[in-house]
């Protein structure tokens, strides 16, 4: 089973619907991201979390929404989806330097993406 | 603002030549941290090396090395004797200092890569 984990991993809907995309992880890392990548653009920061208690707006946060209810999961919703917002997601995770892991090269784990096509 | 820059869109070599993907990197940061992520065809994104901005020096891992050259803010990345496996989008990333350089990477465009047999 994948360490980082994305539910669903391809989605249709009409614009106006809400959506939700989940992410879990059995890496136990402190730190979960969601990201969008889209053709010619990269990949882009939409939110961030450090911990339960702690979420962060990345670029491009407008028209999304994210929950953080546990370490292990992180939550990423569209309110109203619009057809702009047609793109590959990324949940991703890393670890903290603060547990002074001599081996953490500072990589992110991500999931295997979700499509998310808005009609 | 930090800024990415992977000019080549597409590069397309025959198996076994050498190969170079460009990365140009703008940041005010006088600690950052650097980065090359591998996208197969299957879309999963694969981590390949995390470079900070004290360390110059070139690294080489089996038939990937890595050149990182401070003064003309570039990151560059060679595949010697490519292989059809090495058939990928690659991007560039770069983040600042704060809490160990991995919560906002800035990344790329992506550079397509496609080995012909």
């Amino acid at each position: 089973d994948a360490d980082v984990t994305q539910t669903p991993r391809n989605r249709i809907t009409k614009t106006g619907k809400r959506i939700m995309l989940e992410c879990s992880q059995t890496k136990g890392h402190d730190r979960m991201y969601w990201y969008r990548q889209d053709p010619g653009l990269g990949l882009r920061l939409i939110y961030y979390s450090f911990d339960v208690k702690d979420i962060n707006k990345g670029e491009i946060s407008d028209g999304y929404s994210v929950s953080r209810q546990a370490q292990a999961k992180f939550s990423l919703s569209l309110e109203s989806a619009i057809p702009n917002q047609t793109a590959l997601y990324f949940c991703a995770t890393s670890d903290s330097i603060d547990r002074g892991r001599s081996m953490n090269t500072g990589e992110l784990f991500f999931g295997e993406g979700s499509r998310l096509t808005v009609l | 603002a930090q800024k990415v820059t992977q000019a080549q869109t597409e590069i397309s070599v025959v198996e076994k030549e050498d190969v170079t993907l460009d990365c140009v990197y703008e940041t005010r940061d006088t600690t950052y941290y650097l980065f090359w992520y591998k996208q197969p065809p299957s879309g999963e994104l694969v981590f390949l090396i995390r470079r900070n901005s004290f360390d110059e020096q070139n690294e080489i891992s089996g038939r990937y090395s890595w050149n990182f050259q401070k003064s003309t803010s570039s990151f560059n990345f060679t595949i010697t004797a490519s292989q059809v496996v090495d058939s990928a989008v690659y991007f560039c990333a770069l983040s600042d200092g704060a809490n160990f350089g991995n919560e906002k990477l800035t990344f790329g465009t992506g550079t397509r890569l496609t080995i012909i047999p």
